[in-house]
């Protein structure tokens, strides 16, 4: 079973509107959590990075809130725009673990 | 250079062949992660190298694939006698040796990768 699970998995939004991604993780220990914005036919690039103490951060119109009790986290996009039409992939660190466990990512379409 | 650059950017093989790629990280990047990322599945974990060395190759599918590094810098993957399940796209990754990726300062730079097709 993955250790990090991703919903939706597809969605297609107006652009202008707001839409929220959630990730759920098994993770254990938990060290941190990051959102990754990957563009067809390029590699992923990070957008946020959260410790266990962090609740929410920011990173212009994405904004990852973190429940590090409930293992979940969400990315919010504000005010969608056509670039923002990517994949999200959220990924997990464990404690004293130098392995990352990669949700499959939710697919966001941004259309006129 | 100013990123991580990867070749061949495209690779179509027959089955049988080998396949090489190469990633050239971000200067002063001493760790370099290596993952296979297939339709509709999440990234998996290849190998990683710090400096030289790879201290966790656990990830490697079969002894069919192998990588090197040299110099501290470029590394190579090597698929020999290619399959078709080997086909998927192959990211490269750097970053500064912190604490290993337990830390939340040790950001990952990723390659835009290395698509195989195996006929």
């Amino acid at each position: 079973k993955n250790q990090v699970e991703q919903s939706p998995q597809s969605l297609i939004i107006l652009e202008g509107k707001n839409c929220t991604l959630q990730c759920n993780y098994t993770v254990s220990p938990f060290s941190n959590l990051r959102w990754y914005k990957q563009d067809t036919g390029r590699g992923p690039v990070s957008l946020t990075i959260m410790t266990f103490s962090e609740n929410t951060k920011s990173n212009g119109r994405y904004t990852a809130t973190l429940d590090a009790d409930t293992k979940q986290s969400s990315l919010h996009i504000t005010a969608s725009q056509l670039s923002d039409s990517a994949s999200y992939i959220c990924v997990v660190s464990g404690e004293g673990n130098n392995r990352l466990a990669f949700g499959k990512g939710n697919q966001v379409v941004v259309i006129p | 250079g100013a990123g991580v650059s990867q070749s061949p950017s495209n690779k179509v093989t027959e089955k049988g062949k080998d396949v090489e790629l190469r990633c050239d990280p971000i200067s002063g990047h001493t760790a370099l992660y290596w993952y296979r990322q297939s339709l509709g599945q999440g990234l998996e974990f290849l190998i990683y190298f710090q400096g030289n060395s790879a201290p966790d190759k656990s990830g490697l599918p079969s002894d069919r694939f192998s990588a090197e590094r040299t110099g501290g810098s470029v590394s190579t993957l090597t698929i020999q006698r290619t399959q078709q399940e080997d086909s998927a796209v192959y990211l490269c990754a750097s970053s500064l040796w912190s604490q290993g990726l337990s830390s939340g300062a040790n950001v990952l730079t990723f390659g835009a990768g290395s698509r195989l097709t195996v006929l």
